[in-house]
């Protein structure tokens, strides 16, 4: 049982456009949602991540909007960049143990 | 090391071998995770370990897999009798409790 739905599978973007991908939970008691980013080839690398005591939280490029009540999070990339090119891991767990990941979203931006 | 470390990075056995996969985490960090990635898929949970409390291996999916952890070091993940079903990324990754969990970059495993 898949505890973190994560959409869309793939995405493809214009250099300089928004990337959107979304996260949905079940469990209401997970208190923290990270997001990881994995290039081919090497393992997944941390970007950025909330609790759910704040409803958005911004670094650099990158913004996670939290919707306790929906129970639904979000990842957007900014002014996305080739380099940004990445599958994308939404993840949540309960006091940052064991993470439960979604599937991944598979971005590429077109120059 | 200053990340976490996995050998090998890559490993091709038969069918009914057993295979040892190791993991050097981050110096001083007590949680110790083990997670799977199929090709193209997410990572499933297959076992924590956290100081010398009882590891959790609620995610590992037969008795043919099995983990063992030194201490707060080096952890072995071994998988006994291979099938091809096995066939994926095994990714280790350690934490400092309550912190952010670092992953590794994976071994590879291929079972033909």
């Amino acid at each position: 049982q898949q505890q973190v739905k994560q959409s869309p599978q793939s995405l493809i973007v214009q250099k300089g456009g928004i990337s959107i991908i979304n996260c949905a939970y079940e469990n209401t008691a997970f208190d923290y949602f990270p997001w990881y980013q994995q290039f081919p080839g090497k393992g997944p690398a941390l970007l950025i991540a909330i609790r759910p005591d704040v409803s958005e939280k911004k670094e650099g490029r990158f913004t996670i909007s939290f919707n306790k009540s929906a129970k639904q999070f979000s990842l957007h990339i900014m002014d996305s960049q080739p380099g940004d090119s990445a599958t994308y891991f939404c993840a949540a767990s309960i006091s940052d143990y064991k993470l439960s990941f979604g599937a991944g979203t598979t971005v590429t931006v077109r120059a | 090391g200053a990340g976490v470390s996995q050998s090998p990075s890559n490993k091709v056995t038969e069918k009914g071998k057993d295979v040892e996969l190791r993991c050097d985490p981050i110096s001083g960090h007590t949680a110790l995770y083990w997670y799977r990635q199929r090709l193209g898929q997410g990572l499933e949970f297959l076992i924590y370990f956290q100081g010398n409390s009882a590891p959790d291996k609620s995610g590992l999916p037969s008795d043919r897999f099995s983990a063992e952890r030194t201490g707060e070091s080096v952890s072995t993940l071994t998988i006994q009798r291979t099938q091809q079903e096995d066939s994926a990324v095994y990714l280790c990754a350690s934490s400092s409790f309550g912190n952010t969990i670092y992953f590794g970059e994976g071994s590879w495993l291929t079972v033909v």
